[in-house]
């Protein structure tokens, strides 16, 4: 069992469609996260929202959009994906982003398996 | 970008076997996670490390950081079916954000009978 969840488990799309990908927690968690994982690859990072502004956004097409509309709640909003954006879609949420000295364990869900036709 | 690598690429064990998976940091560590995941599923976090030297077991699983040699190394003592999965270590960046957590290439565990 998870503490953060995301919906939907599955999504299939085509590359004109226009869809979001949820993501909740109730931990309590200032910081949370989008990743992307391909097959056979670790996570990598997409977004990162600390106290619900964005503060990270590693160079990502402007295809995928983030929004965090309050301190539970992180979308991410899909529009003319490409094929090679299949992939498992991460959230994560941590009590903050964490400092040199004071590293917070980011907490996963299990993620939304998208597939662009 | 730190760089870390993990070995073995993957391991079949035997069921009530022992098996040790390395972590190794090209940079300096300032923290190390291990997470398990199963297959399209998310990440489970089993251990932070922060200090060298440190130690932590949780069931039969032991983390230990040797911050010298910048590696970590997860020990599981006699496996059983459900240690199967992938292991995947990670760390932060150093970058003036520390929310960025980066991963090892993972380590995919089989645990036959």
């Amino acid at each position: 069992d998870t503490e953060v969840t995301q919906t939907p488990k599955h999504l299939v799309m085509g590359m004109t469609n226009k869809k979001s990908l949820k993501c909740e927690q109730h931990m309590g968690h200032r910081a949370m996260y989008w990743y992307k994982q391909k097959a056979k690859k670790p996570p990598e990072l997409m977004f990162v929202y600390s106290y619900e502004k964005l503060s990270i956004n590693e160079s990502v097409p402007s295809r995928f959009s983030p929004e965090c509309p309050n301190s539970s709640l992180l979308n991410l909003h899909l529009h003319a994906l490409q094929p090679e954006d299949s992939a498992l879609y991460l959230c994560a949420s941590s009590p903050d982003e964490g400092t040199k000295y004071s590293n917070q364990p980011q907490h996963f869900g299990d993620g939304t398996r998208l597939s662009i036709l | 970008s730190q760089e870390l690598e993990q070995s073995p690429q993957s391991l079949i064990v035997q069921e009530g076997k022992n098996l040790t998976i390395n972590c190794t940091s090209s940079k300096t560590l300032y923290g190390l996670y291990w997470y398990k995941q199963k297959y399209g599923e998310g990440l489970i976090f089993l251990m932070m490390l922060q200090k060298g030297g440190e130690e932590k077991s949780h069931e039969k699983i032991t983390a230990k950081l040797d911050e010298k040699k910048q590696q970590s190394s997860l020990h599981i003592t006699a496996s059983q079916p459900s240690h199967a999965g992938i292991y995947l270590c990670g760390a932060f960046r150093l970058t003036d954000s520390w929310g960025k957590l980066q991963f090892g290439a993972g380590t995919q565990v089989v645990v036959t009978p």
